[in-house]
């Protein structure tokens, strides 16, 4: 069946640095993917999502890349900061007019001060 | 704090009870999801809702039952049959069911069997 793939499943970074992760999505029809944020106890919240007739988009920060070819897409945060540390999960979303929204298995991010 | 409401935040529930989730939204969203969240595991869906009185089976239905009778509402039951539900549950809405559009999500309920 469809999964999303994301890794790696912890990081830690030096405040300051750049963290990067990745996922892979097994359903070529999927066309829209977004990222979400959950810090500890709370809900995930979106903090950016790509449409897949785009590569790349940036917030600040953060951005998205995305390679349809390769069925890959990843998040990439700069100047990384403490109070980015949370658990980031990866989606896909089947297109199609479906409602279905495959989440991968999340990245639990730790940004050492 | 508006948008989705879950309640209880915490429960705790003997083996063979059924409890009922609640969920509310006061977002004008077609469509409703609950979600299970355990360790390692991601967000995995256990019944969705494109319209009142309509809803569908997700990856994990077995052991859970839903209702829709307002669009507001969408109450999950996690009965005696769910053989494992001790996990975080997350309730969320959008604005239609289309792939496409953005899932805002409760703050979801801890459900502990003792």
């Amino acid at each position: 069946g469809e999964n999303v793939e994301q890794h790696p499943s912890t990081l830690s970074v030096q405040e300051g640095d750049s963290a990067v992760i990745k996922c892979t999505y097994s359903d070529s029809a999927s066309n829209y993917f977004p990222w979400y944020k959950q810090e500890l106890g709370k809900r995930p919240q979106l903090i950016i999502d790509i449409r897949s007739n785009v590569g790349e988009k940036k917030d600040q920060r953060i951005a998205v890349t995305l390679n349809k070819t390769a069925k890959h897409f990843s998040l990439h945060i700069t100047e990384t900061q403490p109070e980015d540390s949370a658990v980031y999960f990866c989606a896909a979303s089947l297109a199609g007019g479906t409602y279905k929204y495959i989440f991968g298995t999340g990245t639990r991010l730790k940004v050492l001060a | 704090d508006g948008g989705i409401t879950q309640s209880p935040k915490y429960l705790f529930r003997k083996e063979g009870q059924n409890v009922t989730l609640s969920c509310e939204q006061n977002l004008n969203h077609d469509a409703m999801y609950w979600y299970r969240q355990d360790p390692g595991q991601g967000l995995r869906l256990i019944y969705y809702s494109q319209i009142v009185n309509d809803f569908q089976k997700g990856d994990i239905a077995e052991g859970y039952s839903v209702s829709r009778e307002k669009k507001e509402s969408f109450p999950l039951t996690v009965t005696s049959a769910q053989k494992n539900p001790t996990a975080f549950y997350l309730c969320a809405s959008s604005q239609t069911a289309s792939g496409a559009n953005v899932l805002t999500f409760g703050a979801g309920s801890r459900l502990t069997v003792l």
